[in-house]
């Protein structure tokens, strides 16, 4: 069946440093991918979305890329700002993957 | 106001007793999802239904219930809660099952 897993965290990180942070899914078909976000006490919000290979998805300076020869989508921003601290959700269909903590320093 | 609400935000119950979970939802989604989110877990899927009436099982459905007789609503009852059942509970909805899934603010149960 498909899933999806995400690198463990947390990440921590100084501001203005590179952000990666990994995902791998296992799917059949082609289906859509997504990044999502969490910010403290709130639900979830879509960050980003992919809904094919090679597709690439970006918003706020966050991109990830539909890479469908390594089963991957790894999420990644050059240049990271306290206020992106935050819990990262990397989702295939109806499975999120387990989260991943970002916490940034000034 | 448009979008998705889950009520309560926070409640308390015994070991025992039945609670529900209420989510409402304005854009007419197809697709409405019931997941809870535990520390080192992530988001388990509990229950998803794909129109009002049709429901079907997720990871975690033991100890839950769920109904969908109007297509924007869609609670979740927990028949006898114990303390395993602590958890934070959102509720999403999509368009269509491969579509981003927009999520209530959350609602968080502590079973004492």
């Amino acid at each position: 069946g498909n899933s999806v897993t995400q690198m463990e965290g947390p990440v921590t990180l100084s501001e203005e440093a590179f952000l990666t942070i990994n995902c791998t899914y296992t799917a059949t078909g082609y289906p859509s991918l997504f990044w999502y976000v969490q910010y403290p006490g709130e639900g979830l919000q879509l960050l980003l979305k992919a809904t094919k290979a090679d597709d690439k998805g970006s918003n706020k300076g966050f991109e990830a890329t539909y890479r469908k020869e390594t089963t991957s989508f790894h999420l990644e921003k050059g240049s990271v700002q306290v206020s992106d601290s935050a819990v990262y959700f990397c989702a295939l269909q109806l499975i999120f993957g387990q989260g991943t903590t970002l916490q940034v320093k000034p | 106001d448009a979008g998705i609400t889950q009520s309560p935000r926070y409640k308390i119950t015994e070991t025992g007793r039945q609670v529900t979970l209420m989510c409402h939802q304005t854009w007419s989604h197809s697709y409405m999802f019931w997941y809870r989110q535990d520390l080192g877990h992530g988001l388990r899927l509990i229950y998803y239904s794909a129109a009002a009436d049709i429901t079907d099982k997720g990871e975690v459905p033991d100890g839950y219930v769920v109904s969908r007789s109007k297509t924007e609503n869609f609670p979740l009852t927990l028949e006898s809660a114990t303390r395993s059942q602590t958890s934070v509970y959102f509720c999403a909805s999509s368009y269509r099952r491969n579509t981003e899934a927009f999520f209530g603010q959350g609602t968080r149960l502590t079973v004492v």
